[in-house]
């Protein structure tokens, strides 16, 4: 099976910029998604694609992707910003869908 | 306005089973491929299982590859999960999750999701 590797947790003070990775083999060559999940609530698509933003997410969202790692950044972290964040991709192999361990967006 | 609206959790007893509803409104259901992902408590998020438009494939997370059954019906815009033999680490909130391109694609992302149903799996 395919692994994603997230850091547990990402701690920033509100105004700077966070940034979480996911790392896989040769992650570079997929489409990775990135998803936010506040407490209690669904989870919603941030980036799609490694860094197409949805209609409605802002611009402080972004994304890149090469080699093995993978990385959503957010700019000016606002206090609303923290939740947990999830990259996901599509293992060929199996033909499954793969989430990442996730991470928790802490703000200071 | 897309709304996707999961219904079915409640308690059960290890090696009973639950069927899990998710009602689709706001976009043609019969388009879209569905998923339906869980996040077990103080755990991250895990893919469960896949449908295409019209049931035609099916796919599954060798987690739960021979005791989970999703189907889907059209007709009623409704998706379904069936969970049999249910064990204490399939303990988790459930999620319907529609596919953001309705031309059947492994790499298309998830841009609808539901709030979730509880499922405890206790004796």
């Amino acid at each position: 099976s395919y692994v994603l590797t997230q850091p547990p947790s990402v701690s920033v003070a509100p105004g700077t910029t966070a940034r979480i990775t996911c790392g896989g083999i040769n992650i570079g060559s997929k489409a990775v998604h990135w998803y936010q999940q506040r407490p209690g609530q669904a989870p919603v698509l941030v980036i799609y694609d490694d860094s197409d933003r949805p209609s409605g997410i802002l611009e402080r969202f972004s994304g890149s992707n090469s080699g093995n790692t993978a990385t959503l950044t957010i700019s000016r972290v606002e206090v609303g910003d923290e939740a947990d964040y999830y990259c996901q991709v599509w293992h060929s192999t199996s033909d499954h869908r793969v989430f990442g361990g996730g991470t928790k967006l802490t703000v200071l | 306005e897309v709304q996707l609206v999961e219904s079915g959790g409640v308690v059960v007893q290890p090696g009973g089973s639950l069927r899990l509803s998710c009602a689709a409104s706001g976009f043609t259901f019969g388009d879209f491929s569905m998923s339906w992902v869980r996040r077990p408590p103080g755990k991250g998020l895990e893919w469960v299982s896949l449908i295409t438009w019209n049931g035609g494939s099916t796919k599954y997370a060798d987690s739960v590859n021979g005791r989970f059954t999703i189907s889907r019906d059209n007709s009623k815009n409704s998706l379904y999960l069936q969970m049999n033999s249910l064990r204490i680490d399939d303990t988790a909130f459930y999620f319907c999750a529609k596919d953001q391109i309705s031309a059947p694609s492994g790499t298309n992302p998830f841009d609808y999701w539901g709030q979730g149903t509880l499922v405890t799996v206790s004796s």
